[in-house]
């Protein structure tokens, strides 16, 4: 099945920096990878996809790559605030448009002033 | 168009007693997905449910756990004889066909 890992487990910036998180995945098969954004006490809300027929996303301040070859993609996170703060998940979807999705283990970030 | 609804958002039990957890899928949705979170871990996928049909349960415990979408009603989680162990967050999801919004979860404690 899909594995995958992320990358760092704790992220610390200040504000107006850039942040990155990185994940790898196992499966070459997957084609949907989605970002989640969880707060203290809440659902993960779903912040920016990418699918695999893309190299590049972006949605004001974040943005996502893919490198399907090397079976990576990233967060990128621009101008952050303090309300960036938060646990980020990357996810993949196995094959079908309709699967379940395999999380990575989410990066803590603060962003501070 | 409200979000997935979730209840209760908490719930106590001790051990042996049962809890059934709700997800009400936004309008429209026809896939409920089911996970669960273990503090400071990622959520692990449980089981994916259509209207009537349980399509891949592949994470669901073998025993004490089930799940339902029923044709009418929300879709219900189903924990038995719970243990400690079963202590969790459970969050729902649906989804039209590809992207999954998830509700606020059900944080369950057993005592």
């Amino acid at each position: 099945g899909e594995n995958v890992e992320q990358h760092p487990s704790t992220l610390s910036v200040q504000e107006g920096d850039s942040a990155v998180i990185k994940c790898t995945y196992s499966d070459s098969a997957s084609n949907y990878f989605p970002w989640y954004k969880q707060e203290l006490g809440k659902g993960p809300q779903l912040i920016i996809d990418i699918r695999s027929n893309v190299g590049e996303k972006k949605d004001q301040r974040i943005a996502v790559t893919l490198n399907k070859t090397a079976k990576h993609f990233s967060l990128h996170i621009t101008e952050t605030q303090p309300e960036d703060s938060a646990v980020y998940f990357c996810a993949a979807r196995d094959t079908g448009t309709a699967s379940k999705l395999t999380f990575g283990t989410g990066t803590r970030l603060q962003v501070t002033l | 168009n409200a979000g997935v609804m979730q209840n209760p958002r908490h719930l106590v039990r001790r051990r042996g007693q049962e809890a059934r957890l709700r997800c009400s899928p936004m309008k429209g949705h026809s896939h409920v997905y089911w996970y669960r979170q273990l503090p400071e871990e990622g959520l692990k996928f449980m089981v994916y449910l259509q209207k009537e049909n349980i399509i891949d349960e592949s994470g669901m415990p073998k025993e004490r756990f089930s799940a339902e979408f029923p044709k009418e009603g929300p879709s219900i989680l189903r924990i038995q004889q719970v243990v400690r162990g079963d202590s969790a967050a459970y969050f729902c999801a649906s989804s039209p066909a590809s992207e999954q919004f998830f509700g606020p979860g059900t944080r369950l404690t057993v005592l």
